[in-house]
């Protein structure tokens, strides 16, 4: 199994806090991504990043922040949680560009 | 962007009986993976498949890139492979771009 830890695991938190997910790698992986999942919309890609300090928006960033400052470790931050951010999120690896995917074990959000 | 469809949305079986999941895709593509969702959430890697074809164990998969389709083949289903299956697909990106699932019941 790919070396991938999600924290927390599972968050409640109110509207208008922030909240930082945690994804950290065991694999040095040079690739690193950011997915949600809610029911009728599938998986989306929110952010990646293509290395240290290097990343990029995905089809759903608004709302959301990243930061790398090491190859093992991606932050997603929720600068002011909304209800709408409620949902499950993923991060995923890959060694290469279009490489095999490896998802973490996922952190449910409830924003009330 | 690229489109992808995945057939059938919903599929319950037999223990033991064998299954065809289709996935078609709208454009060229250089990355196609196959990942199944079990009932606990979890998202595990089954295939990476850009084209021909590949087996492990009870699974398999075909792409024929020049078609733009990918088939997931489950033969003597368990009820352990209950969940959702997905394919994903990109470009030249490093963007996957997911289907909406095709959900399997294996009832024993």
């Amino acid at each position: 199994d790919a070396g991938i830890t999600q924290s927390p695991r599972h968050k409640v938190t109110e509207t208008g806090t922030p909240v930082t997910l945690r994804c950290h790698q065991t694999e040095n992986h040079r690739y690193m991504y950011w997915y949600r999942q809610d029911p009728g919309h599938g998986l989306r890609l929110i952010h990646y990043s293509y290395g240290v300090k290097d990343t990029d928006k995905g089809e759903v960033s608004d709302g959301y922040s990243v930061s790398r400052s090491k190859t093992e470790d991606f932050l997603l931050t929720l600068e002011s949680a909304t209800s709408s951010q409620t949902s499950v999120y993923f991060c995923a690896i890959s060694e290469g560009r279009t490489g095999e995917l490896f998802f973490g074990e996922g952190s449910r959000l409830t924003v009330l | 962007g690229i489109q992808v469809e995945q057939s059938p949305p919903d599929l319950i079986l037999q223990e033991g009986a064998n299954s065809t999941l289709r996935c078609n895709f709208s454009d060229s593509v250089n990355n196609l993976q196959w990942f199944h969702q079990n009932p606990w959430g979890q998202l595990i890697n089954l295939f990476y498949i850009p084209s021909g074809t590949k087996q492990n164990g009870r699974l398999s998969a075909t792409t024929v890139a020049t078609e733009r389709y990918s088939l997931l083949y489950i033969s003597s289903s368990q009820t352990t492979d209950s969940g959702v299956y997905f394919c994903a697909v990109g470009d030249s990106s490093y963007k996957l771009i997911f289907g909406s699932g095709t959900r399997l019941l294996v009832r024993p």
